[in-house]
């Protein structure tokens, strides 16, 4: 079965710093682009940050309004996947949900979410 | 960067209706990159279309995407209790940015 699980969320002041990671599991993990995408309160969708798959040479892009703050990446050893977010803002207060895209590089849809996880950012 | 617009806001109809989203995309949109994705309250989004018409897997032949270009449409063909929930399509674009659309949200009436 394929499975992601989302962990590192919590409480942080605004400028503070927090790590999320997703263990993946149930496929192989190095192959397959993955994505960050979150969610505010009440909100909609936003897609946050992705990497490529091993076959696409795991090439990282980001949402303007994280970029340059925010750092993605994956250990292909540890079937992990990270989310580095410094100099939190308020704005960046949502769930937070790792996704597997159905290709090495993203845009194929997708297929899996993890069940979330929650950051808030507050003084 | 490719902005999403989905009408209507909100579909109130009963079991059984037919039910027929839209999104529409500011420029063209390559068809194998249009996906369309369901939520209920407290879940994660599921995949239901990729490829704008092609349903992932265990997704019901209710389920119907047709659309090119910058129009695209998710018809569910007889609504069932389960699917009342908010719709979002996402696309990605040349610039590797992914966007979403702002969500149908289909309630029973």
């Amino acid at each position: 079965e394929v499975q992601l699980v989302e962990s590192g969320g919590g409480l942080v002041q605004p400028g503070g710093s927090l790590r999320l990671s997703c263990a993946a599991s149930g496929f192989t993990f190095s192959t397959y682009a993955m994505s960050w995408v979150r969610q505010a309160p009440g909100k909609g969708l936003e897609w946050v940050s992705d990497i490529s798959g091993s076959g696409s040479g795991g090439a990282t892009e980001y949402v303007d309004s994280v970029r340059g703050r925010f750092t993605i990446s994956r250990d292909n050893s540890r079937n992990t996947l990270y989310l580095q977010m410094n100099s939190l803002r308020v704005e960046d207060t949502a769930v937070y949900y790792c996704v597997k895209d159905r290709g090495s590089s993203s845009g194929w849809g997708f297929d899996c979410w993890g069940q979330g996880t929650l950051v808030i950012v507050s003084s | 960067e490719v902005v999403l617009t989905q009408s209507p806001g909100t579909l109130s109809l009963s079991p059984g209706e037919r039910a027929t989203l839209s999104c529409r995309a500011s420029q063209s949109v390559s068809s194998s990159y249009l996906a369309w994705y369901q939520q209920k309250p407290g879940q994660a989004p599921r995949l239901l279309i990729y490829g704008a018409s092609s349903r992932a897997s265990g997704i019901p032949d209710r389920f119907i995407g047709t659309g090119s270009g910058t129009d695209f449409t998710l018809t569910i063909s007889r609504l069932e209790p389960e699917d009342f929930a908010v719709y979002y399509c996402q696309q990605y674009g040349g610039s590797r940015i992914l966007t979403f659309g702002p969500g149908t949200k289909v309630d029973i009436k």
